[in-house]
């Protein structure tokens, strides 16, 4: 099965600073990358996802990264603020009917104002 | 869009009852729902995948008779965890995968149900 590895499990970093989160993947059919921000008490929310056929993709402050044949694939958060400070995982999973999706271990991300 | 409701948020029962947790899809049709369990400073862990009209397929060593998953309606799927016990005591959260035009997998996440068995 899928094994999905995040790092680092911890970051802090200061407000408007960038801050990056990495994860690894094992199955080499996966194609679709979502990452999920957690805030204290809640559901995971979708902030961003690229699929396979894409290496970059960039909303606002946020951009992730794809290298399928190493098979990483990063978050960038650029100028961060305090609002940011949550909880983030990066997840894989193959396209098709069947859509278990596999999480990493999540990033806390601390920034400090 | 693509907005998805559990209830209650939290609930506190006795051991040996049961509870039920709904998950809604309020704005979209979900074919496929999925329940994670998630301890404290833990990621997501899988316990089924539940499709409408069909039988939940479990994760390895998740007790089917102890979680009982029901997806009666292409936004409605059930989780009742039967005689709870302390060690059931946990965050439940869905999820429901939104069919697009591109792909069948993007999952958007239900907040969360607090449970504690006493």
């Amino acid at each position: 099965g899928e094994n999905v590895e995040q790092h680092p499990s911890t970051l802090s970093v200061q407000e408007g600073d960038s801050a990056v989160i990495k994860c690894t993947y094992s199955d080499s059919a996966s194609n679709y990358f979502p990452w999920y921000k957690q805030e204290l008490g809640k559901g995971p929310q979708l902030i961003i996802d690229i699929r396979s056929n894409v290496g970059e993709k960039k909303d606002q402050r946020i951009a992730v990264t794809l290298n399928k044949t190493a098979k990483h694939f990063s978050l960038h958060i650029t100028e961060t603020q305090p609002e940011d400070s949550a909880v983030y995982f990066c997840a894989a999973s193959r396209t098709g009917g069947y859509q278990k999706v596999t999480f990493g271990i999540g990033t806390k991300l601390q920034v400090i104002p | 869009g693509a907005v998805v409701s559990q209830h209650p948020s939290w609930v506190i029962c006795k051991s040996g009852t049961s509870v039920k947790i709904e998950c809604r899809s309020l704005d979209f049709q979900a074919t496929t729902m999925f329940w994670y369990r998630q301890f404290p400073k833990q990621s997501l862990m899988l316990m089924a995948t539940s499709n409408e009209g069909s039988k939940a397929t479990y994760e390895q060593g998740v007790e089917k008779d102890k979680f009982l998953i029901n997806h009666a309606s292409l936004t409605l799927s059930t989780l009742t965890v039967t005689s709870a016990h302390p060690e059931d005591s946990s965050f439940y959260i869905c999820s429901a995968s939104l069919r697009t035009v591109l792909s069948t997998d993007t999952q958007y996440f239900g907040p969360g149900t607090r449970l504690t068995v006493l």
